[in-house]
Protein backbone atom coordinates (compact mmCIF):
# COMPACT_ATOMS: atom_id res chain seq x y z
CA UNK A 1 0.00 0.00 0.00
CA UNK A 2 1.44 3.44 -0.74
CA UNK A 3 2.20 5.66 1.67
CA UNK A 4 1.04 9.17 1.50
CA UNK A 5 3.25 12.15 1.08
CA UNK A 6 2.59 15.68 1.90
CA UNK A 7 2.67 18.25 0.92
CA UNK A 8 2.23 17.59 -3.06
CA UNK A 9 4.59 20.58 -3.50
CA UNK A 10 5.95 23.44 -1.69
CA UNK A 11 8.20 26.44 -3.13
CA UNK A 12 10.69 28.22 -0.93
CA UNK A 13 13.33 31.14 -0.72
CA UNK A 14 16.49 30.47 -0.46
CA UNK A 15 17.32 30.18 3.44
CA UNK A 16 14.48 28.81 4.34
CA UNK A 17 13.13 25.73 6.08
CA UNK A 18 10.45 23.13 4.68
CA UNK A 19 9.27 19.71 5.83
CA UNK A 20 7.73 16.63 4.02
CA UNK A 21 5.62 14.10 5.69
CA UNK A 22 5.23 10.66 4.76
CA UNK A 23 2.54 8.34 6.50
CA UNK A 24 1.68 4.58 6.34
CA UNK A 25 -1.64 3.03 7.25
CA UNK A 26 0.60 -0.58 7.61
CA UNK A 27 3.56 -1.01 10.51
CA UNK A 28 7.05 -0.24 9.16
CA UNK A 29 10.10 -1.56 9.42
CA UNK A 30 12.37 1.12 7.86
CA UNK A 31 11.26 4.61 5.83
CA UNK A 32 13.95 5.60 2.99
CA UNK A 33 13.95 9.01 1.44
CA UNK A 34 14.83 9.97 -1.90
CA UNK A 35 15.56 13.28 -4.32
CA UNK A 36 15.22 12.68 -7.92
CA UNK A 37 16.21 15.66 -10.40
CA UNK A 38 13.92 15.85 -13.55
CA UNK A 39 14.97 13.08 -15.71
CA UNK A 40 17.58 11.96 -13.35
CA UNK A 41 18.07 8.98 -11.11
CA UNK A 42 16.69 9.29 -7.34
CA UNK A 43 19.66 9.91 -5.23
CA UNK A 44 19.70 8.49 -2.21
CA UNK A 45 19.17 10.83 1.54
CA UNK A 46 18.57 8.60 4.04
CA UNK A 47 17.08 5.74 6.05
CA UNK A 48 15.58 5.36 9.02
CA UNK A 49 14.88 2.38 10.87
CA UNK A 50 12.95 0.81 13.36
CA UNK A 51 14.50 0.87 16.90
CA UNK A 52 15.90 4.20 15.87
CA UNK A 53 18.90 3.74 13.68
CA UNK A 54 18.87 6.38 10.91
CA UNK A 55 21.79 6.63 8.14
CA UNK A 56 22.33 9.32 5.91
CA UNK A 57 24.01 12.48 5.02
CA UNK A 58 25.00 15.16 7.13
CA UNK A 59 22.96 18.28 6.21
CA UNK A 60 19.28 15.87 5.81
CA UNK A 61 17.54 15.22 9.24
CA UNK A 62 14.51 13.18 9.32
CA UNK A 63 12.19 11.46 12.27
CA UNK A 64 10.42 8.08 12.14
CA UNK A 65 7.70 7.78 14.39
CA UNK A 66 7.29 3.88 14.63
CA UNK A 67 3.50 4.42 16.74
CA UNK A 68 2.09 6.76 14.01
CA UNK A 69 3.93 4.94 11.34
CA UNK A 70 5.05 8.51 10.06
CA UNK A 71 8.20 10.09 8.85
CA UNK A 72 9.31 13.35 8.03
CA UNK A 73 11.94 14.76 6.88
CA UNK A 74 13.28 18.49 7.46
CA UNK A 75 15.57 20.87 5.03
CA UNK A 76 16.75 23.15 7.07
CA UNK A 77 18.69 26.41 5.38
CA UNK A 78 17.10 25.62 1.72
CA UNK A 79 19.70 26.20 -0.97
CA UNK A 80 18.60 25.76 -4.76
CA UNK A 81 20.01 22.46 -5.19
CA UNK A 82 17.32 21.31 -2.89
CA UNK A 83 14.94 21.74 -5.79
CA UNK A 84 13.27 18.29 -6.94
CA UNK A 85 11.20 15.86 -6.26
CA UNK A 86 11.50 13.97 -2.86
CA UNK A 87 10.10 10.44 -2.18
CA UNK A 88 9.57 8.68 0.41
CA UNK A 89 9.63 4.49 0.00
CA UNK A 90 8.30 2.48 2.77
CA UNK A 91 9.77 -0.67 4.01
CA UNK A 92 7.43 -3.58 5.72
CA UNK A 93 10.74 -5.93 6.33
CA UNK A 94 8.79 -8.44 3.92
CA UNK A 95 12.18 -9.67 1.48
CA UNK A 96 13.51 -5.78 1.29
CA UNK A 97 10.58 -4.27 -1.37
CA UNK A 98 9.94 -0.70 -1.35
CA UNK A 99 6.98 0.98 -1.76
CA UNK A 100 6.99 4.85 -2.90
CA UNK A 101 4.71 7.86 -2.41
CA UNK A 102 3.73 10.05 -4.68
CA UNK A 103 6.13 12.50 -4.19
CA UNK A 104 6.78 15.78 -2.99
CA UNK A 105 7.94 18.64 -4.99
CA UNK A 106 10.17 21.11 -3.79
CA UNK A 107 11.12 24.15 -5.40
CA UNK A 108 13.83 26.59 -4.03
CA UNK A 109 13.66 29.81 -5.52
CA UNK A 110 16.59 32.82 -4.91
CA UNK B 1 31.54 4.25 -4.59
CA UNK B 2 28.05 2.54 -5.63
CA UNK B 3 27.58 3.24 -8.86
CA UNK B 4 25.07 1.44 -11.20
CA UNK B 5 24.65 2.44 -15.09
CA UNK B 6 21.98 1.38 -17.22
CA UNK B 7 22.53 1.21 -20.91
CA UNK B 8 20.61 2.93 -22.97
CA UNK B 9 19.89 5.86 -21.50
CA UNK B 10 17.31 6.34 -24.06
CA UNK B 11 15.88 3.95 -27.22
CA UNK B 12 12.94 4.61 -29.81
CA UNK B 13 11.27 1.62 -31.31
CA UNK B 14 8.74 0.37 -33.74
CA UNK B 15 5.50 -1.35 -31.94
CA UNK B 16 6.06 -5.52 -31.95
CA UNK B 17 9.60 -5.24 -31.42
CA UNK B 18 11.70 -6.23 -28.24
CA UNK B 19 14.04 -3.93 -26.20
CA UNK B 20 16.49 -5.01 -23.59
CA UNK B 21 17.77 -2.54 -20.94
CA UNK B 22 20.88 -3.44 -19.13
CA UNK B 23 21.71 -2.37 -15.32
CA UNK B 24 25.01 -2.74 -13.88
CA UNK B 25 26.43 -2.53 -10.59
CA UNK B 26 30.19 -1.04 -11.06
CA UNK B 27 31.96 -1.49 -8.02
CA UNK B 28 29.91 -3.77 -5.76
CA UNK B 29 28.05 -7.30 -5.97
CA UNK B 30 24.59 -6.63 -6.32
CA UNK B 31 22.75 -10.16 -4.58
CA UNK B 32 19.42 -8.18 -5.48
CA UNK B 33 18.42 -5.95 -7.97
CA UNK B 34 15.36 -3.82 -8.45
CA UNK B 35 13.30 -2.93 -11.78
CA UNK B 36 10.71 0.01 -11.69
CA UNK B 37 8.71 1.74 -14.40
CA UNK B 38 7.60 5.34 -13.67
CA UNK B 39 5.36 7.60 -15.68
CA UNK B 40 5.57 11.67 -16.15
CA UNK B 41 5.38 13.19 -12.90
CA UNK B 42 4.16 9.76 -11.27
CA UNK B 43 6.15 7.88 -8.47
CA UNK B 44 8.22 5.03 -8.81
CA UNK B 45 6.21 1.65 -9.23
CA UNK B 46 8.09 -1.37 -8.39
CA UNK B 47 8.17 -3.98 -11.49
CA UNK B 48 9.98 -6.87 -9.78
CA UNK B 49 12.80 -7.82 -7.57
CA UNK B 50 15.23 -10.08 -8.99
CA UNK B 51 18.36 -12.19 -6.81
CA UNK B 52 21.38 -13.36 -8.65
CA UNK B 53 20.79 -16.87 -9.96
CA UNK B 54 17.23 -17.19 -9.30
CA UNK B 55 14.24 -16.25 -10.73
CA UNK B 56 12.70 -12.63 -10.63
CA UNK B 57 9.73 -12.24 -8.87
CA UNK B 58 6.84 -9.86 -10.17
CA UNK B 59 4.67 -7.88 -8.91
CA UNK B 60 0.90 -8.10 -9.09
CA UNK B 61 -0.08 -6.91 -12.22
CA UNK B 62 3.02 -6.90 -14.20
CA UNK B 63 3.54 -9.51 -16.94
CA UNK B 64 6.20 -12.14 -16.19
CA UNK B 65 6.01 -12.85 -20.16
CA UNK B 66 6.00 -9.41 -21.30
CA UNK B 67 8.72 -8.12 -19.35
CA UNK B 68 11.79 -11.10 -19.39
CA UNK B 69 14.10 -10.60 -16.85
CA UNK B 70 17.69 -12.07 -16.26
CA UNK B 71 19.85 -11.95 -13.23
CA UNK B 72 22.68 -13.70 -14.34
CA UNK B 73 25.72 -12.32 -12.57
CA UNK B 74 26.46 -10.41 -9.43
CA UNK B 75 26.63 -7.02 -11.61
CA UNK B 76 24.17 -7.27 -14.45
CA UNK B 77 20.98 -7.46 -14.61
CA UNK B 78 18.96 -7.29 -18.09
CA UNK B 79 15.31 -6.17 -18.68
CA UNK B 80 13.56 -7.33 -22.30
CA UNK B 81 10.34 -5.40 -23.50
CA UNK B 82 8.98 -7.99 -25.93
CA UNK B 83 6.40 -7.37 -28.05
CA UNK B 84 6.73 -3.74 -27.07
CA UNK B 85 3.24 -1.32 -27.37
CA UNK B 86 3.11 2.59 -27.38
CA UNK B 87 1.48 1.51 -23.79
CA UNK B 88 4.82 0.39 -22.33
CA UNK B 89 6.78 4.02 -23.41
CA UNK B 90 8.07 4.98 -19.89
CA UNK B 91 11.07 5.35 -17.49
CA UNK B 92 12.75 2.58 -17.00
CA UNK B 93 14.68 2.59 -13.23
CA UNK B 94 16.96 0.07 -12.00
CA UNK B 95 18.20 -0.24 -8.81
CA UNK B 96 20.60 -2.58 -7.03
CA UNK B 97 21.42 -3.23 -3.29
CA UNK B 98 24.90 -5.57 -2.20
CA UNK B 99 22.89 -7.23 0.46
CA UNK B 100 20.31 -9.84 0.09
CA UNK B 101 18.01 -8.14 2.71
CA UNK B 102 17.99 -4.37 2.63
CA UNK B 103 17.83 -2.68 5.42
CA UNK B 104 20.43 -0.47 3.83
CA UNK B 105 20.27 2.46 0.78
CA UNK B 106 18.99 0.98 -3.13
CA UNK B 107 21.49 2.68 -4.99
CA UNK B 108 19.79 3.95 -8.43
CA UNK B 109 20.75 3.49 -12.38
CA UNK B 110 19.98 6.89 -14.51
CA UNK B 111 17.31 5.27 -16.52
CA UNK B 112 16.46 4.34 -19.75
CA UNK B 113 13.08 6.29 -21.71
CA UNK B 114 11.69 3.66 -23.97
CA UNK B 115 9.63 5.46 -26.51
CA UNK B 116 7.46 2.83 -28.40
CA UNK B 117 6.16 4.24 -31.68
Amino acid sequence: QQPVQSPQAVILREGEDAVINCSSSKALYSVHWYRQKHGEAPVFLMILLKGGEQKGHEKISASFNEKKQQSSLYLTASQLSYSGTYFCGTDRGRGNKLVFGAGTILRVKS
Amino acid sequence: GAVVSQHPSWVICKSGTSVKIECRSLDFQATTMFWYRQFPKQSLMLMATSNEGSKATYEQGVEKDKFLINHASLTLSTLTVTSAHPEDSSFYICSASPYRITYNEQFFGPGTRLTVL
